[in-house]
């Protein structure tokens, strides 16, 4: 069965600093997404990674995947308060459509 | 820009009682899912639906759902008889293709008294 574990599950970070989340997963798997959640909301699509090695950069958020490793990055640069949100890595490891869930990492930033 | 809608967005039901969750997802997408959450838990992934049958399902997703899409734009989630545990937020999701982005709705809260 596929366990996806990321931490921390909490992070308070000062405005102006830069921080990484780790998602590490359990099986083999290519697919590797980041979501955001505002509280109350719905999911937000950040990164899909699909291959080993894949990076992807948004404004202050940088994602990677090692495929070898079985892990995935979610780097924040230079933090600001609108990136406050939790944030939740998920892996297919099927054909199928199933993807697992990691707990979600709730971020906040102060000034 | 093309949206996932879900409707209710509410849904207050009693014990034992059938619900139906609709969401209209993105016309050209093709892959369709069920998530739930429980408040402040993971995202659980429920069932996925292509070429209208369902293509996995998780062991949550017993005999008391089913999925339908009814015709070319409704896609319906069923709870048969409701129990208290099936109290939680759920997201209707689609894609273009598989490993494609999911855009999500903004999901109906289901409370189960």
């Amino acid at each position: 069965e596929l366990k996806v574990e990321q931490n921390p599950l909490f992070l308070s970070m000062q405005e102006g600093k830069n921080y990484t989340i780790y998602c590490n997963y359990s099986t083999t798997s290519d697919r590797l997404y980041w979501y955001r959640q505002d509280p109350g909301k719905s999911l937000e699509s950040l990164f899909v990674l699909l291959s080993n090695g894949a990076v992807k950069q948004e404004g202050r958020l940088m994602a990677s995947l090692d495929t070898k490793a079985r892990l995935s990055t979610l780097h924040i640069t230079a933090a600001v308060h609108d990136l406050s949100a939790t944030y939740f890595c998920a892996v297919k490891n099927t054909n199928a459509g199933k993807s697992t869930f990691g707990d979600g990492t709730t971020l906040t930033v102060k000034p | 820009e093309p949206e996932v809608t879900q409707t209710p967005s509410h849904q207050v039901t009693q014990m034992g009682q059938e619900v139906i969750l609709r969401c209209v997802p993105i016309s050209n997408h093709l892959y369709f899912y069920w998530y739930r959450q429980i408040l402040g838990q993971k995202v659980e992934f429920l069932v996925s639906f292509y070429n209208n049958e369902i293509s996995e399902k998780s062991e949550i997703f017993d005999d008391q759902f089913s999925v339908e899409r009814p015709d070319g734009s409704n896609f319906t989630l069923k709870i048969r008889s409701t129990k208290l545990e099936d109290s939680a937020m759920y997201f209707c999701a689609s894609s273009e293709s598989l490993p494609d982005t999911q855009y999500f709705g903004p999901g109906t809260r289901l409370t189960v008294l």
